[in-house]
């Protein structure tokens, strides 16, 4: 089955910027999303469609594409970003709607 | 506005069954893909099964035939049904609305808060 690995953790200097990679077989095949899940909150979407952002949402946070990885970007990292970061596809060949192993952003 | 509520959650034993609900407001059910996501304790998100608008359903393999979704269409609430539970089932059970704005996009907009399964002895 389709498989998309995530880094278990990355750390980033406030202000710095931060990136977090979702690596899949031909994910650039594929549209990917990302989430933001804050300790004891549901997941909230922050970048849709590989790049889009949901309305809310602050322009620092964008996604790139290319490959086998796709990326997401969050510029000028505040202490308010820190959570748990997920990607997700949906396999069109299984109808299966799969998420990464989760990405813990520290910013330090 | 949009809302998703869920209800339903407890401890329940090994090999009993329990229905858990979802609420949704702001919008109707009927027209809309409904999913259910859970997370294990500590652990990240896992995808579980889909209602699809015109009534079929698809599920992930570790719940196919144990677990089955619903909807009431007058109440707008969106349900599972959860059988044979194991203790691998606890978890924080959300339900989330799926938008598809083209053919190969479809990603989750909106979520519940999550209720709590705890399938213990």
């Amino acid at each position: 089955s389709y498989v998309l690995t995530q880094p278990p953790s990355v750390s980033v200097a406030p202000g710095q910027t931060a990136s977090i990679s979702c690596g899949g077989n031909n994910i650039g095949t594929k549209s990917v999303h990302w989430y933001q899940q804050r300790p004891g909150q549901a997941p909230v979407l922050v970048v849709y469609g590989d790049s889009a952002r949901p309305a809310g949402i602050p322009a620092r946070f964008s996604g790139s594409h290319s490959g086998n990885t796709a990326t997401l970007i969050i510029s000028g990292a505040e202490a308010g970003d820190e959570a748990d970061y997920y990607c997700q596809v949906w396999d069109s060949s299984s109808d299966l709607r799969l998420f990464g192993g989760g990405t813990q952003l520290t910013v330090l | 506005e949009v809302q998703l509520v869920e209800t339903g959650g407890g401890l329940i034993q090994p090999g009993g069954s329990l229905r858990i609900s979802c609420a949704a407001s702001g919008f109707s059910i009927t027209n809309n893909f409904m999913n259910w996501v859970r997370q294990a304790p500590g652990k990240g998100l896992e995808w579980v099964s889909i209602l699809y608008s015109g009534g079929a359903t698809y599920y992930a393999d570790s719940v196919k035939g144990r677990f089955t979704v619903s909807r009431d269409n007058s109440k707008n609430t969106f349900y599972l049904q959860m059988n044979t539970l194991r203790a691998e089932d606890t978890a924080v059970y959300y339900c989330a609305r799926e938008i598809v704005p083209s053919i190969t996009v479809r990603y989750f907009d909106y979520w519940g808060q999550g209720t709590l399964v705890t399938v213990s002895s």
